[in-house]
């Protein structure tokens, strides 16, 4: 079975400073693994993914995260933090092809706030 | 200006009461999603489609239920039987054979 645990469901970064949201994931197959990002009742937005291609994945708004298996880690980060980041993060895992059953497995979320 | 939509996007019912949330989507995709998010909690699987006319249910549907009688469409009925049913719902589609979901604006249910 797959699970997602995203590491810290507060983080505060100051504008202009480097933003990390950290995710772990647990899968027993090659999983793939996505970023989305949700502003205040809004829906979700794909921020990047990461199908087995290159590790380091470049995503919308300047964010990128790295896929390390060795660490079953999957991190996402952001140079220079903007006021209008903050938002709630969602890292996702999905061990299914895309015909695959039952969809995404969600972890519980970070909230990034960004200190003017 | 394509998209998935759903309506309403605030809907207040008394305890007791069915209500249907709608979700429709013109991206051509096949399959459709229902989830659940509570404060804390992430999103909740409810019940998913592959196919016009066929749906599975998912991590948590009892007391929801849903049709898929046109490909762009995947209706959800929160019946009275769903005992804490205050939360905000979200629908999301994905073309067959692609892993990413998008997703719609949601529609946040208070029941009173």
């Amino acid at each position: 079975a797959q699970s997602v645990t995203q590491l810290d469901s507060h983080v505060s970064v100051s504008e202009g400073t480097p933003v990390l949201l950290r995710c772990n994931y647990s899968s027993s197959y090659s999983p793939s693994l996505f970023w989305y990002v949700q502003h205040p009742n809004k829906g979700l937005q794909l921020l990047l993914k990461y199908t087995s291609a290159a590790t380091l994945v470049k995503g919308i708004n300047g964010f990128e995260a790295e896929f390390k298996k060795s660490e079953t880690s999957f991190h996402l980060t952001k140079p220079s933090a903007h006021m209008s980041d903050a938002a709630e993060y969602f890292c996702v895992v999905s061990e299914e092809s895309g015909g695959g059953a039952d969809g995404l497995t969600f972890g519980k979320g970070t909230h990034l706030i960004i200190q003017p | 200006d394509g998209g998935i939509t759903q309506s309403p996007k605030y809907l207040f019912r008394k305890e007791g009461q069915n209500v249907t949330l709608s979700c429709e989507q013109n991206l051509n995709h096949d399959a459709m999603y229902w989830y659940r998010q509570d404060p804390g909690q992430g999103l909740r699987l409810i019940y998913y489609s592959q196919i016009v006319n066929d749906f599975q249910k998912g991590d948590i549907a009892e007391g929801y239920s849903v049709s898929r009688e046109k490909k762009e469409s995947f209706p959800l009925t929160v019946t009275s039987a769903q005992k804490n049913p205050t939360a905000f719902y979200l629908c999301a589609s994905k073309v067959r054979g692609a892993y990413e979901q998008y997703f719609g604006p949601g529609t946040r249910l208070t029941v009173t």
